[in-house]
């Protein structure tokens, strides 16, 4: 099965900080990522599917890219802001198991 | 688009349990679905999902040949019958409606089912 790491595994930076968060597969999954945001006591949102397409509603400040070999992917938060404090997860969706990275949780410094 | 979960609580290790998942608002046998879930403190795994048709279905590793998904359309409801549980299948249960018919990421969650296995 791929595996996917998600790095770092939590962050803490400014309000006003660009923040990034990383999803590596363990093979090509082509655009076939999502990223989800799940706040403290909430059910997982999605944010980001085909690896950089804006789920429609999520805010403009997140942005995703995927390397050209389909196994490099990042999160941005251009500009963090106090309600993104959350835990990030990448999906790759483009075969079973549709496996979730570990995470990546984001604090306000 | 609301998705409900029901059937979760506490069960013996070995038991068993059926949940179901009672979705509104969109066109049931139009999507895939899936099951995910997240034990306590724990992140997120999936678990198994469905198309919308229910002609193709496929499991995690972990749950292989102990859990089963179904879905009935003409009643907008998906299932996931658990058996041989252990503790590791402690976790909220939350069903999540995928973007297309096949396989994909889930755009909509239901608020989750607790699990709770223990003796």
């Amino acid at each position: 099965d791929i595996q996917m790491t998600q790095s770092p595994s939590s962050l803490s930076a400014s309000v006003g900080d660009r923040v990034t968060i990383t999803c590596r597969a363990s093979q090509g999954i082509s655009n076939f990522l999502a990223w989800y945001q799940q706040k403290p006591g909430e059910v997982p949102k999605l944010l980001i599917y085909a690896a950089s397409t804006l789920q429609p509603g999520a805010p403009s400040r997140f942005s995703g890219s995927g390397s050209g070999s389909g196994t490099e992917f990042t999160l941005a938060i251009s500009s963090l802001q106090p309600e993104d404090v959350a835990t990030y997860y990448c999906q790759k969706y483009n075969s079973a198991p549709q496996t979730f990275g570990q995470g990546t949780k984001v604090e306000i410094k | 688009a609301q998705l409900v979960e029901s059937g979760g609580g506490s069960v013996q290790p070995g038991g068993s349990l059926r949940l179901s998942c009672a979705v509104s608002g969109f066109t049931f046998k139009n999507y895939a679905m899936s099951w995910v879930r997240q034990a306590p403190g724990k992140g997120l795994e999936w678990v198994s999902g469905i198309s919308g048709s229910g002609g193709s279905i496929s499991y995690a590793g972990s749950v292989k040949g102990r859990f089963t998904i179904s879905r009935d359309n003409s009643k907008n409801t998906l299932y996931l019958q658990m058996n041989g549980l252990g503790d590791d299948d402690t976790a909220i249960y939350y069903c999540a409606k995928d973007r297309r018919s096949g396989g994909s990421c889930h755009d909509q969650w239901g608020p989750g089912t607790l699990v709770t296995v223990s003796s």
